[in-house]
């Protein structure tokens, strides 16, 4: 079965600085999809990034982008230039691409901005 | 992005009553549609599965016959709890999913909160 682990619960960063979440994760499947969704107060879920496990290419949306390591199962997001938006629970999820496509969903790492 | 709501945004129900909770896909057909839970500081947690015009694929552990869902059309699944009580309180997300040009991405609703007392 996939597993997503996000072994940080809470993570802070100061207001314009760099952050990095971690997330790893387990498949026996060869072609799949990652992401990374923000979940601000509002509890919309938003989707911030994709990667696609065939494309060798770290995925990158204006100041968000992920480090994926397929070899080791990781896959990581940066937030760069960090803003007082940016303050939400931020989950990693992986998504087959056969089968039935569920999105499994890590636990989640809460992001604090200190202004 | 599409767009997915839910009605209500939040409802309180008395112990032993039913509840429905509506979700739409608003711009788009959704081939399949999830419904989720999730606990205060917690993940979602996946409650079922439907594709327009056939059953819910039910995950472990969650009753089908207490959490009915229906898919009726390419736009619309319902979530009804039937005979709620207090520990079906929690907040409820649906999400619906198209296989368009984008890979069929997933876009979720805003949530449902239950409160049953």
């Amino acid at each position: 079965a996939q597993t997503v682990t996000q072994s940080q619960p809470e993570m802070s960063v100061q207001e314009a600085e760099t952050v990095t979440l971690s997330c790893t994760y387990d498949t026996s499947e060869s072609d799949y999809y990652l992401f990374w969704y923000k979940q601000p107060p509002s509890r919309q879920m938003i989707l911030v990034i994709r990667q696609e496990a065939y494309k060798q290419q770290n995925a990158t949306e204006n100041r968000f982008s992920v480090n994926f390591q397929k070899a080791a199962k990781s896959f990581s997001l940066k937030i760069s230039d960090s803003q007082l938006g940016d303050a939400a629970m931020y989950f990693c999820a992986y998504r087959g691409r056969t089968g039935a496509n569920n999105l499994f969903f890590g636990t989640g790492t809460r992001l604090t901005v200190i202004p | 992005g599409a767009v997915v709501s839910q009605h209500p945004s939040w409802v309180i129900c008395k112990s032993g009553t039913s509840v429905k909770i509506e979700c739409r896909s608003l711009d788009f057909q959704a081939t399949t549609m999830f419904w989720y839970r999730q606990f205060p500081k917690q993940s979602l947690m996946l409650m079922a599965t439907s594709n327009e015009g056939s059953k819910a694929t039910y995950e472990q552990g969650v009753e089908k016959d207490k959490f009915l869902i229906n898919h009726a059309s390419l736009t619309l699944s319902t979530l009804t709890v039937t005979s709620a009580h207090p520990e079906d309180s929690s907040f409820y997300i649906c999400s619906a999913r198209y296989n368009g040009r984008d890979g069929g991405e997933q876009y979720f609703g805003p949530g449902t909160r239950l409160t049953v007392t």
